[in-house]
């Protein structure tokens, strides 16, 4: 069974500070996405990263592959309470590449 | 607009009991997933259907089944609740395999509770 672990589970700061979010598994993946989720609501897309060691930035997020292609890390530069929510990354493999393999998620929590 | 929905948002039964979640989407998409969501699990897949009449298995699949008759429904039965199918349910669906860039799309999911 192939897992993707993220790290921290819980993540609670403060308005402004800089965070880090880990996605690592023993597996290979053809391609990496992150999602957010919201309370109430379902994930919502914020970015696919597809190539070893590629860096994608939405605004104050910055998403990277890692170079094996086995892990990833979401950085989130002076955090918003905006940003609050449940962070998921999700793995797709050479073979399936329409199932997704979900982490275990981290929930971060930004106080103004 | 197109949109992905979930009914009920909320549901209560008894253990023993058959539930049907509804799932129904307006996109099109060839792809449908159900999830189910409990803390520190993340999402983790019951069944998925790249088409109609075709139904796959995930990685928690005992207890529930899923039919898919047409392009936009997924129906989920839980056969025969127990307590620990008590959770968050997620429908999703995304359009055919584009070289991993494929995005689902999710429905607000149903809070299932079984007592």
């Amino acid at each position: 069974t192939q897992l993707l672990e993220q790290s921290p589970q819980f993540l609670s700061i403060q308005e402004g500070e800089n965070l880090t979010v880990y996605c690592n598994s023993s597996s290979v993946f053809s391609s990496l996405q992150w999602y957010r989720q919201e309370p109430g609501e379902g994930p919502v897309l914020l970015v696919t990263v597809v190539t070893g060691g590629e860096v994608k930035k939405l605004k104050r997020l910055t998403f990277q592959f890692g170079d094996a292609r086995k892990d990833s890390s979401l950085h989130i530069t002076a955090a918003q309470p905006g940003d609050t929510g449940l962070y998921l990354c999700a793995g797709a493999t050479a073979y399936n590449t329409d199932k997704l393999i979900f982490g275990t998620g981290t929930r971060l929590q930004v106080f103004p | 607009d197109a949109e992905i929905t979930q009914s009920p948002r909320h549901k209560i039964t008894e253990t023993g009991r058959q539930v049907t979640l509804a799932c129904h989407q307006t996109w099109n998409h060839n792809n449908m997933f159900w999830y189910r969501q409990d803390l520190g699990h993340g999402l983790r897949l019951i069944h998925y259907s790249y088409g109609v009449q075709d139904t796959n298995k995930g990685e928690v699949s005992d207890g529930y089944s899923v039919s898919r008759s047409n392009t936009e429904d997924l129906p989920l039965t839980l056969e025969s609740a127990a307590s620990s199918q008590t959770s968050v349910y997620f429908c999703a669906s995304s359009p055919p395999g584009t070289g991993g860039f494929n995005e689902q799309f999710f429905g607000p999911g149903t809070r299932l509770t079984v007592l």
